[in-house]
């Protein structure tokens, strides 16, 4: 049982370029999240899904797009880096989000836009 | 809005104990949960209260008053490991369906000898 894994672990990207962050999760849940992480700011939600095919907006998400064509994947893109967009990047996934029902998280990819 | 409020830094002895307190106003509320992070890790689950009082496990207690609007971690026994950043985390309806966590900015807790 892997857990949830992050691809790719590091990047650097150049102002304008797209990439898109890969997250898998191997424990048959049905939510999964992405957050960014920002010295002073805390763990702030991108997007997040809660199931196949769904997708919703968190706090954060202009400059995001994300897609959840399988149920264990769900991919963060960028489609025009910013270097705002310089940041720690979670990835977590849930059974629910219900009494309980904790958030299991990947070991994050860390971004760097010049 | 929605707002969570932690000490950014503290400081303790090994062996001691030591109390870190959450304060949170949010519009809907489904329970509280604490995260520890060390530094470069993932975020890993601690504790989960939903009704009033204090959930115990080992070293690790929670504590929770809803009417007060207020949570904190107690951790006894300090050992060096426990060094890290711990996250209080709201989780609240969400209108895309669900539930939603939100975090506040963390609190990094240093364990000195």
């Amino acid at each position: 049982n892997a857990g949830v894994t992050q691809t790719p672990k590091f990047r650097v990207l150049k102002t304008g370029q797209s990439m898109t962050l890969l997250c898998a999760q191997d424990m048959n849940h049905e939510y999964m999240y992405w957050y960014r992480q920002d010295p002073g700011m805390g763990l702030r939600l991108i997007h997040y899904s809660v199931g196949e095919g769904t997708t919703a907006k968190g706090e954060v998400p202009d400059g995001y797009n994300v897609s959840r064509l399988k149920k264990q994947n769900f991919l963060l893109g960028l489609e025009s880096a910013a270097p705002s967009q310089t940041s720690v990047y979670f990835c977590a996934s849930s059974r629910v989000l219900a009494r309980k029902e904790t958030q299991y998280f990947g070991p994050g990819t860390r971004l760097l836009v010049l | 809005g929605q707002n969570i409020d932690q000490p950014t830094e503290m400081t303790a002895t090994e062996g001691a104990i030591v109390q870190i307190n959450c304060t949170y106003q949010t519009s809907g509320f489904n329970g509280l949960f604490w995260y520890q992070q060390h530094a470069g890790e993932a975020p890993t689950f601690l504790s989960y209260n939903v009704l009033d009082g204090l959930e115990e496990k080992g070293r690790f207690s929670s504590f929770l008053s809803r009417s007060k609007g207020y949570s904190y971690l107690l951790l006894k026994e300090l050992q060096m490991k426990d060094s890290a950043s711990y996250l209080c985390a709201v989780l609240r309806p969400s209108t895309g369906g669900g539930n939603k966590l939100t975090f506040g900015t963390g609190t990094q807790l240093k364990v000195e000898l």
